[in-house]
C-alpha cells in the first residue's frame, strides 16, 4: 500500500469553472477527510466520511462544494463555479477510527 | 468547541540549539493530541501523538508530554538539526470528531 493518493496534483482553472478532485485512501481505513490548506496557515477542516456517510460538514463550506465517497472507498470533491478565493491546497487524509491521520500529497488549486 | 493555540513563529535556531515550540488546546472529554511536521514540498506527516493525560510521545528526538492541568501539548528537542527546519502543527482528535489542527509555527535552522 502506498498511503494515500490524490489527483491531480495542480489544476489551474478560470473563475466560474467547475473542478473535481479525487481521493484514494489507505485501503483498510474507513474514515476520510478532507482540509483545505492555505499559505502560512493550518489545515482547515472541510468535511470527513466513515465509510460512505458524510458525518460532519464545516460550516464555512459554501453550497459550491460537495464531496462524495458512493462506495466508502475513494472521495471526489467538486468545486462548483470556482472564485479566486477558492484558490488553496486541498488535502486528503484517512484514518481508522481514532487512529492518527494519514495525509496524501494535495491537490493545488489555481483560479485565475 | 475544539481548538489549538500554537505560538507564533517564524522561530530560527542555531542548529544544536534547544527547541520549544508551545501548544494548548480547549476541547471537552479526553482528545488524543497530536503533532504533525510539514517539511518543504512534502505533506503533512506525523511526528508524534499522546492519548492520555502525562503521555510522553516521541520521535526523532522530539518529545511531547500530554499536561492536562494545563492543557498542554509542547514540542521539545534538546539539539535541533538544519535537517529540522519546516512548519510543525499541532493537534488534537476528540473522540474521531474532526482532527483540529493549530496554524502551524514554521521552524528554520541555521548551520
Amino acid at each position: 500500500d502506498t498511503g494515500v493518493s490524490q489527483d491531480p496534483r495542480h489544476k489551474i482553472t478560470k473563475r466560474g469553472q467547475n473542478v473535481t478532485f479525487r481521493c484514494d485512501p489507505i485501503s483498510e481505513h474507513n474514515r476520510l477527510y478532507w482540509y483545505r490548506q492555505t499559505l502560512g496557515q493550518g489545515p482547515e477542516f472541510l468535511t470527513y466520511f466513515q465509510n460512505e456517510a458524510q458525518l460532519e460538514k464545516s460550516r464555512l463550506l459554501s453550497d459550491r462544494f460537495s464531496a462524495e465517497r458512493p462506495k466508502g472507498s475513494f472521495s471526489t470533491l467538486e468545486i462548483q463555479r470556482t472564485e479566486q478565493g477558492d484558490s488553496a491546497m486541498y488535502l486528503c487524509a484517512s484514518s481508522n477510527n481514532n487512529s492518527p491521520l494519514h495525509f496524501g500529497n494535495g491537490t493545488r488549486l489555481t483560479v485565475t | 468547541g475544539n481548538s489549538v493555540t500554537q505560538m507564533e513563529g517564524p522561530v530560527t535556531l542555531s542548529e544544536e540549539a534547544f527547541l520549544t515550540i508551545n501548544c494548548t488546546y480547549t476541547a471537552t472529554g479526553y482528545p488524543s493530541l497530536f503533532w504533525y511536521v510539514q517539511y518543504p514540498g512534502e505533506g503533512l506527516q506525523l511526528l508524534l501523538k499522546a492519548t492520555k493525560a502525562d503521555d510522553k510521545g516521541s520521535n526523532k528526538g522530539f518529545e511531547a508530554t500530554y499536561r492536562k492541568e494545563t492543557t498542554s501539548f509542547h514540542l521539545e528537542k534538546g539539539s535541533v538539526q538544519v535537517s529540522d527546519s519546516a512548519v510543525y502543527f499541532c493537534a488534537l482528535d476528540n473522540y474521531g470528531q474532526n482532527f483540529v489542527f493549530g496554524p502551524g509555527t514554521r521552524l528554520s535552522v541555521l548551520p
